[in-house]
């Protein structure tokens, strides 16, 4: 059985281009979370989806950040007109119900 | 909202002697707290986690021990090895599998051969 999948595992961008990341739940996960770490810190929530819905989107800045898990393929996290505050590393989690959240390799991006 | 925190930030011991990383929260309606390993590069690894109905929990060589009361949870690692060297994360949540994870802020581990 396949773990959390995220994709690129690196990604740059200058500032003002748009970011996408990606995200494969493991196989029979109907529950998907994003967090963001900077370096030497913890792990921050960001938010919460199910298929085709956010249930949790506490985390998220107001602006620029957006996030989608939609009936077929992965979750998506966008980031618009990114900014230098942006580079950190962005986790994915999966998790069935009930149980523990398994993480993914995450997205190292860089804004130049 | 909530907050946990972790201590210490470093510990350093010797191979084979124990390792006690502990955590406090403040949110009173927790009840899952979950450890994690981090190693450098990688994403964090679900290493042993605890429900509000449970005191404490062992798997092999790592023990997890809950006081609700004083609110706060430790992790014990016991006859180290250097494969145990990473950074460990505690975190709380308030229902498991199905609500965000409020993480401290990690503990760098490492065991000295």
């Amino acid at each position: 059985n396949a773990g959390v999948m995220q994709n690129p595992r690196h990604l740059v961008r200058r500032r003002g281009q748009e970011a996408r990341l990606r995200c494969s739940p493991m196989k029979g996960h109907s529950h998907v979370y994003w967090y963001r770490q900077l370096p030497e810190e913890g792990l921050k929530f960001m938010v919460y989806l199910q298929k085709e819905n956010i249930i949790d989107e506490s985390g998220m800045p107001k602006e620029r950040f957006s996030a989608e898990f939609p009936k077929e393929g992965p979750s998506i996290l966008r980031i618009q007109q990114v900014v230098r505050g942006d580079s950190a590393a962005y986790f994915c989690a999966s998790s069935p119900v009930r149980e523990g959240q398994f993480f993914g390799p995450g997205t190292r991006l860089t804004v130049l | 909202g909530e907050n946990v925190e972790q201590h210490p930030s470093t510990l350093s011991v010797q191979e084979g002697d124990s390792a006690v990383i502990k955590c406090t929260y403040s949110d009173s309606a927790s009840n899952y707290f979950p450890w994690y390993k981090q190693e450098l590069g990688k994403g964090p690894q679900l290493i042993i986690d605890i429900r509000s109905n449970v005191g404490e929990k062992k798997d092999q060589r790592i023990a997890v021990t809950l006081n609700k009361t004083a609110k706060h949870f430790s992790l014990h690692i016991t006859e180290t090895q250097p494969e145990d060297s990473a950074v460990y994360f505690c975190a709380a949540s308030r229902i498991q599998g199905a609500q965000k994870l409020v993480f401290g802020q990690g503990t760098r581990l490492t065991i000295n051969p």
